[in-house]
């Protein structure tokens, strides 16, 4: 049992390439989410999902696009990075009750240049 | 909507200090779920604890306790007897409204040996 698993964990890309983060969870939850941490600003909510084939704008959506065509697996994809998104992006999944915990992957580095 | 306030962002403590983080929150929701995170230097981010707006017996475990209350709207973080392993950035988050998790801020603790 493996959790919320991040690919890769660490990357660097230049200004203009594009790249997609794999997210993958083992524990049959309906929901999932995309964050960015950056210093200060605490977790923002990129992109989320309610189930499979379902997606979701969060707070900080534009530059990304997400898709999820299995459960246990939610894909964040860069069609052109920039130098602003550059941060620590962190997946996590849980199911719809309010007692269910939220539980994270261990997070996505990316620098771009 | 819904808001969570952490309205400390830096605390430093000295080892075997107790030390109190504050969070505050804001929904129109009867039915809530709180709760606590801790992220570590090493990046994860880690469940401490799950409170539901039915409950407000303050919960302890080991070095750590939770207040609720309700008529504040407010739900603290005591450490007790601080570590150097206590130091760590951390998050309260609000569940309600089957909306995505809300989180605070952060409160980057530092207790110094």
């Amino acid at each position: 049992n493996a959790g919320v698993t991040q690919t890769p964990k660490f990357r660097v890309l230049k200004t203009g390439q594009s790249m997609t983060l794999l997210c993958a969870q083992d524990m049959n939850h309906e929901y999932m989410y995309w964050y960015r941490q950056d210093p200060g600003m605490g977790l923002r909510l990129i992109h989320y999902s309610v189930g499979e084939g379902t997606t979701a704008k969060g707070e900080v959506p534009d530059g990304y696009n997400v898709s999820r065509l299995k459960k246990q697996n939610f894909l964040l994809g860069l069609e052109s990075a920039a130098p602003s998104q550059t941060s620590v992006y962190f997946c996590a999944s849980r199911n719809p009750r309010g007692t269910d915990t939220q539980y994270f992957g261990p997070g996505t580095r990316l620098t771009v240049l | 909507a819904q808001k969570v306030t952490q309205a400390q962002t830096e605390i430093s403590v000295v080892e075997k200090e107790d030390v109190t983080l504050d969070c505050v929150y804001e929904t129109r929701d009867t039915t809530y779920y709180l709760f606590w995170y801790k992220q570590p230097p090493s990046g994860e981010l880690v469940f401490l604890i799950r409170r539901n707006s039915f409950d407000e017996q303050n919960e302890i475990s080991g070095r750590y306790s939770w207040n609720f209350q309700k008529s504040t709207s407010s739900f603290n973080f005591t450490i007790t007897a601080s570590q150097v392993v206590d130091s760590a950035v951390y998050f309260c988050a609000l569940y309600s409204g089957n909306t995505p998790l809300v989180f605070g801020k952060g409160t980057r603790l530092s207790v110094i040996a």
